[in-house]
């Protein structure tokens, strides 16, 4: 069965230094990647994804995340952390785009120190 | 606002009652899906529609719960006879089928509707 691992359920950085937020899931077949954010008391909101192609993706907000198929793996990244990041970050696959049954990870609480 | 809708925002009630979720959809979106999300956890699948078809249903959904999409526009979620591990966030979203114009494999999430089971 597709699963989503999200390394560290809180994560703290200081204002402009790099985010790195790691996510590894379990496929025996290409899988679609998303990373969804989620701001206190508002909805999921899509950063970024992953289907096909190139394997470096940009998102929204100065966010991207890098799918590595030898790592199984697709880490958000953002060079300098601001205070508005600071949030809920998910991510989800799914194996049959198409039809957006997602599974999600666990979540990781980012917080951004002044 | 066009944005996905959820009523209530919160609900409180006593085991053993029932509860009803709507979710009013991005109109031009023929998906729907439920999730629950509890706390410390990612949303987990619970059903999915396309227009007033049922697709899919997650062993999640136990036989107290059911939802409907009767005109393939708005959907509703029941759950009979709550308990207290009903405590959770249910989350609806929508968006366009694969051969939509607008399809990006992005889903739509409304705000969520919070229950606390007493």
């Amino acid at each position: 069965a597709q699963s989503v691992t999200q390394l560290g359920s809180h994560v703290s950085v200081s204002e402009g230094a790099l985010v790195l937020l790691r996510c590894n899931y379990s496929s025996s077949v290409p899988p679609y990647l998303f990373w969804y954010v989620q701001y206190p008391n508002q909805g999921l909101q899509l950063l970024l994804k992953y289907t096909t192609g190139a394997t470096l993706v940009k998102g929204i907000n100065g966010f991207e995340a890098e799918f590595k198929k030898s790592e199984t793996s697709f880490h958000l990244t953002k060079p300098s952390a601001h205070m508005s990041d600071a949030a809920e970050y998910f991510c989800a696959v799914s194996f049959n785009f198409g039809n957006e049954k997602l599974t999600f990870g666990t979540g990781t609480r980012l917080t951004i120190i002044p | 606002d066009t944005g996905v809708s959820q009523n209530p925002r919160h609900k409180i009630t006593k085991r053993g009652q029932n509860v009803t979720f709507r979710c009013d959809p991005i109109s031009e979106h023929n998906r729907l899906y439920w999730y629950r999300q509890t706390l410390g956890q990612g949303p987990e699948f619970l059903t999915y529609f396309q227009n007033e078809a049922q697709l899919e249903k997650s062993r999640l959904l136990s036989d107290r719960f059911s939802a409907e999409r009767p005109k393939g526009s708005f959907s509703t979620l029941e759950i009979q006879r709550t308990e207290q591990g009903d405590s959770a966030m249910y989350l609806c979203a929508s968006s366009p089928s694969r051969l939509a114009g607008a399809y990006t494999g992005e889903l739509f999430f409304g705000e969520g509707s919070r229950l606390t089971v007493l």
